[in-house]
């Protein structure tokens, strides 16, 4: 059975720092992309960030460059998100979710995460 | 604002039809293929339809995608109460090299 369980996440301070996780098991993490997508209180799904399988190419939302970084550990079956430089508007459940590949591009497909809360507040 | 432009709101009956569009450009929609979610708060989004307009298993065949241009859309027979959601249309966009999603729909089963 497929798994992504996210952690990691809290209140932190605007300015302040969060490194979320995401395990992954039940399927072999090392051949698949990797998102994070996250949803602000009220707002709608906002697509985060993407890692391909081998590390090798990275893409996220023009909002968040330059504070955050994606990255993945193929042998510890593990996602991560680093985040710097919080802001409160980037308050938001956080999901992980396992791509699939069309049109030769990835995107979110069948397998998510239930979340974890970001609450970026003084 | 969103990249691709979904109607905020949709409702029906009962057994009715719905649609809910998903409007892009020829930068996502127009090259690239269209993934629907269904979303309830407080859950994981679930996988509705990817690739335009297939089904995962285990997804009932009242669900339907298509996609004509730069638009697509996501039809929904025969209308259950549990159908009551918010609804995302999502497509990788070449200009921004993201996933762009729509604002969703939140459909209201009356």
């Amino acid at each position: 059975e497929v798994q992504l369980v996210e952690s990691g996440g809290g209140l932190v301070q605007p300015g302040g720092s969060l490194r979320l996780s995401c395990a992954a098991s039940g399927f072999t993490f090392s051949s698949y992309c990797m998102s994070w997508v996250r949803q602000a209180p009220g707002k709608g799904l906002e697509w985060v960030a993407n890692m391909k399988e081998d590390g090798s190419e990275k893409y996220n939302v023009d909002s968040v460059k330059g504070r955050f970084t994606i990255s993945r550990d193929n042998a510890k079956n593990s996602l991560y998100l680093q985040m710097n430089s919080l802001r409160v508007e980037d308050t938001a459940v956080y999901y992980c979710a396992r791509d699939y590949y069309d049109s030769g591009r990835p995107t979110p497909g069948k397998y998510w995460g239930q979340g974890t809360l970001v609450i970026v507040s003084s | 604002q969103s990249v691709l432009t979904q109607p905020p709101s949709a409702s029906g009956t009962p057994g009715q039809r719905v649609t809910i569009s998903c409007s892009g450009s020829s930068s996502n929609i127009g090259s690239k293929t269209v993934t629907w979610y269904q979303h309830l708060p407080g859950t994981a989004p679930k996988l509705l339809i990817y690739s335009n307009n297939q089904r995962p298993s285990g997804v009932p065949d009242r669900f339907s995608g298509s996609k004509s241009g730069t638009s697509a859309s996501l039809a929904i027979s025969g209308l259950q109460s549990e159908d009551e959601a918010d609804y995302y249309c999502a497509a990788w966009d070449d200009s921004l090299n993201a996933v762009v999603f729509g604002g969703g729909t939140r459909l209201t089963v009356l």
